[in-house]
């Protein structure tokens, strides 16, 4: 079956470094993506993912492994503004996205 | 407008009375998609539209109809709400179902069926 799967919640300090996991079986893979979400707001897009290996973007950057079905948002010089939930999803072959339930990352002074 | 609108923003509805969503992009994107976000929950496709005049059925379609007439307007219609249609609900959009960028998101509608 399908299935997603994220930690629920994670907290860090300011100015460190987080890394956030994904794992998951889907059927199909066609990309995968990371997306931030504030409270109460729309998701915004962050990386996306299609061949194995590390993308980098600024502070973001996003590695995938396809055979192990596992990609990590990794966050440095954590900003408070940086407090936000960070979902992931993967595009199946049929192009429809799965969404996992997504992070609570928690920064802390 | 710029990007992608929804409207409502937010609304309380008696159970058992219709109400359209309304979701417009002003992008010239070819797909679009309304989701539902519960709490604990991934975001949950209800049905999309690949290209103006086709639309197809997501993961929870069930007490949902769309219609996709032109390129920038994706109305979500729930025909007789119940309850468990209490949510927040996202329409998106995209310049085609296996473009590598981004899919946009609007504001959202929180929807609470009483």
């Amino acid at each position: 079956g399908q299935n997603i799967d994220q930690p629920t919640e994670m907290t860090a300090t300011e100015g460190a470094i987080v890394q956030i996991n994904c794992t998951y079986q889907t059927s199909g893979f066609n990309g995968l993506f990371w997306y931030q979400q504030h409270a109460g707001e729309a998701p915004t897009f962050l990386s996306y993912n299609v061949l194995d290996g590390l993308e980098e973007k600024g502070r973001f950057s996003s590695f995938l492994s396809r055979s192990k079905g596992y990609s990590y948002l990794l966050l440095k010089e954590l900003q408070m503004k940086d407090s936000a939930s960070y979902l992931c999803a993967v595009r199946e072959s049929n192009y429809q996205l799965i969404w996992g339930a997504g992070t609570k990352l928690i920064i802390k002074p | 407008i710029a990007g992608i609108t929804q409207a409502p923003t937010s609304q309380i509805l008696a159970a058992g009375r219709r109400m359209t969503l309304r979701c417009t992009q002003d992008m010239r994107h070819n797909a679009m998609y309304w989701y539902r976000q519960d709490l604990g929950l991934g975001l949950r496709l209800i049905h999309y539209s690949n290209t103006a005049g086709t639309t197809g059925k997501g993961e929870v379609p069930d007490g949902y109809s769309v219609s996709r007439a032109n390129t920038d307007d994706f109305p979500l219609t729930l025909a007789s709400a119940v309850p468990s249609q209490t949510s927040v609900y996202f329409c998106a959009s995209s310049d085609s179902p296996d473009s590598p960028t981004e899919a946009f998101f609007g504001q959202g509608t929180r929807l609470t069926v009483v």
